[in-house]
């Protein structure tokens, strides 16, 4: 199985603050990669497909990077809308597999 | 578009149930349904699929409910199914139904839509 180590699980920061979450699969997946909001109560929602592609609707201060085995997601300028965990998720192989998740909060 | 789970609930260590994605908005036929779960305080872990009658339904598992887990669908009834056997408390979790394509070859393949999940607990 292609295992995604995700980081941090967790991080507090400002309104206005850069943002970055890092995905490490364990072997490579191209750029089969996409990145989920998942905010409270809500079904998750793609924000980046294919490693940097931004979904259609999603405002671009979401972005994201990288190939093969190591990933970036970045929020540009955090809002208070953006409080949710952000989930990375390989398609490369079965069985599909998500990072364990990193819960963004407001300082 | 709208997935709507339903047949969760409690049962015991060693028991069955049988969930179902009733599906509207899109042409179900056409589509791999996908089963995702979150145990509380956890990630997302995907289950398995069922992709479409041109790809002869097939299915593929995680390893953990291989054996135990079958997923099957109805196009008549625009509805796909889980049926879960011996169960195990680490199984207790909201499960999703969501969507695929049945080829992710070209890319741009990410689960669009979800429902709002059912839940199982096994009881020890």
């Amino acid at each position: 199985d292609i295992q995604m180590t995700q980081s941090p699980s967790s991080l507090s920061a400002s309104v206005g603050d850069r943002v970055t979450i890092t995905c490490q699969a364990s072997q490579d997946i191209k750029y089969y990669l996409n990145w989920y909001q998942r905010q409270p109560g809500k079904a998750p929602k793609v924000l980046i497909y294919d490693a940097s592609n931004l979904e259609t609707g999603v405002p671009s201060r979401f972005s994201g990077s990288g190939s093969g085995t190591y990933f970036t997601f970045t929020i540009s300028s955090l809002q208070p809308e953006d409080i949710a965990t952000y989930y990375c998720q390989q398609y490369d192989d079965l069985p599909l597999t998500f990072g364990g998740g990193t819960k963004v909060e407001i300082k | 578009v709208q997935l709507e789970e339903s047949g969760g609930g409690l049962v015991q260590r060693g028991g069955s149930l049988k969930l179902s994605c009733a599906a509207s908005g899109f042409t179900f036929s056409g589509s791999a349904i996908h089963w995702v779960r979150q145990a509380s305080g956890k990630g997302l872990e995907w289950v398995g699929r069922i992709k479409n009658k041109a790809n002869s339904y097939a299915t593929a598992y995680t390893a953990s409910v291989r054996g135990r887990f079958t997923i099957s669908r109805d196009d008549s009834k625009n509805t796909a199914f889980l049926q879960m056997n011996s169960l195990k408390t680490e199984d207790t979790a909201v499960y999703y139904c969501t969507r695929l394509p049945n080829s992710c070859s070209g890319g741009r393949c990410y689960f669009d839509y979800w429902g709002h999940g059912t839940l199982v607990t096994v009881a020890s």
